[in-house]
């Protein structure tokens, strides 16, 4: 059974940084894409960030680029969000997501989340 | 970035049929897929490609694609069906990214 597990959120003053964390199991982790995904309270569902399976090729929405960072460590089967300059509205629940293919980008389909974890930017 | 665009909210009587729709430039050269949100719970993908239901999907839900339009259909909407649906894709504008359209809550009725 795959398993996501996001942690790392939490409440951060606006400008200040976060580093969230996504232990995977359950498949074999180095030979997928995974995604981050966020959702503000009470909106829908906005694509953050991808990165390939090896780590060599990473994409950002245009709303985190240059303040987010994503990154992988296939040995401990886990991937990272570093988060810099934070903003209100970056306040969200963000999602870990495995996608469906095991090709080096995504395909947009995720065919697995893990639960979120909250982050709040608020003086 | 390219936009997909979904209709806020769609309702069914229990056991009709109900089809969700997304629209969007990068529909012309992708496939949507498709997920499913209840309150409180992370999105689960219903529907990929030209016509993929991952295990355990009911097969209700089907999925179908013409021009800039991509759709959902729910043959026999059930009570547990109700719920948010999200479409997304890849993104033409901007290789080797992804959209998502802003979501239709479904009422079963």
């Amino acid at each position: 059974e795959v398993l996501l597990l996001e942690s790392g959120g939490g409440l951060v003053q606006p400008g200040g940084s976060l580093r969230l964390s996504c232990a995977a199991s359950g498949f074999t982790f180095r030979n997928y894409v995974m995604n981050w995904v966020r959702q503000a309270p009470g909106k829908g569902l906005e694509w953050v960030s991808s990165i390939s399976n090896s780590g060599g090729s990473r994409n950002y929405a245009d709303s985190v680029k240059g303040r987010f960072s994503i990154s992988r460590d296939n040995s401990k089967n886990t991937l990272y969000l570093q988060m810099n300059s934070l903003r209100a509205e970056d306040t969200a629940l963000y999602y870990c997501a495995k996608d469906r293919s095991g090709i080096s980008e995504t395909t947009a389909e995720f065919d697995s989340w893990g639960q979120g974890t909250l982050v709040t930017v608020s003086s | 970035s390219s936009e997909l665009t979904q209709d806020p909210a769609v309702s069914v009587a229990l056991g009709q049929t109900v089809r969700i729709t997304c629209q969007g430039d990068s529909l012309k050269t992708y496939y949507a897929t498709w997920y499913q949100q209840k309150p409180g719970q992370a999105p689960v993908l219903v529907f990929y490609g030209r016509n993929n239901r991952p295990s355990g999907i009911p097969d209700r839900f089907s999925g179908s694609s013409s021009g800039n339009t991509a759709s959902l259909t729910i043959t026999g909407a059930q009570a547990e069906d109700e719920a948010a649906y999200y479409c997304n894709s890849r993104d033409t504008s901007a290789n080797h990214l992804v959209v998502f359209g802003g979501g239709t809550t479904l009422t079963v009725l």
